[in-house]
């Protein structure tokens, strides 16, 4: 199971693009990158997922560079909002996934 | 997206009493659920791992006994904590996965407080 690390957390201003980075050097060839994102007594919430170069949906970009021991999730203009815990994970569906520490980013107005 | 509904979202119950919590896919057949406890502050931990029509599997350290695992069909998995205590008060959250996706898509979780 591959292990990852973050930043444990991250501040933000209102309308600026935040990157959070992690770090996964034993990723395995069939490993896919999902990021998370948990609120408060919530489930975490799927953000985004990649496999190899990048990634962009309505929400968030995912950059991951060719040797796939990292990837950067990029949040554009976060808002008051985004405050949350931002989880890494690889692997595949169907295998268990062990959570990290997560980042916890905090938007100031 | 796919939906995960788990319910009760909040239980409060006495000390030595059994709680059941439901994990459903509601739009997918979910192959395998998974289930996680997490403590305030702290991050998910995983619980166990089950598969429709079999025996969970537990992580190291959780008790088969006290955690019941039932996961009847594909849609459906249950968590039932046994004789529960106030050490089991937790945040507990399910995740399911189905055949057409590679992601897991979680529940709201469900907040037990035992008294």
């Amino acid at each position: 199971l591959a292990k990852t690390t973050q930043p444990i957390s991250m501040d933000s201003y209102e309308g600026q693009e935040v990157n959070i980075t992690c770090s996964h050097n034993n990723i395995a060839t069939n490993d896919y990158i999902t990021w998370y994102q948990q609120f408060p007594s919530q489930g975490p919430r799927f953000i985004i997922q990649g496999y190899k170069t990048k990634v962009t949906n309505e929400v968030a970009s995912l950059f991951i560079p060719a040797d796939r021991k990292s990837s950067t999730l990029s949040l554009p203009r976060v808002s008051l909002s985004d405050t949350a815990v931002y989880y890494c994970l690889v692997g595949v569906n169907t295998d268990k996934l062990i959570f990290g520490t997560g980042t916890r980013l905090q938007v100031f107005p | 997206g796919a939906v995960v509904s788990q319910h009760p979202s909040r239980v409060i119950c006495k000390s030595g009493t059994s709680v059941k919590i439901e994990c459903r896919s509601l739009d997918f057949q979910a192959t395998t659920m998974f289930w996680y406890r997490q403590f305030p502050k702290q991050s998910l931990m995983l619980m166990a791992t089950s598969n429709e029509g079999s025996k969970a599997t537990y992580e190291q350290g959780v008790e088969k006994d006290k955690f019941l695992i039932n996961h009847a069909s594909l849609t459906l998995s249950t968590l039932t904590v046994t004789s529960a205590h106030p050490e089991d008060s937790s945040f507990y959250i399910c995740s399911a996965s189905g055949t057409t996706k590679n992601i897991q898509y979680f529940g709201a979780g469900t907040r037990l407080s035992v008294l």
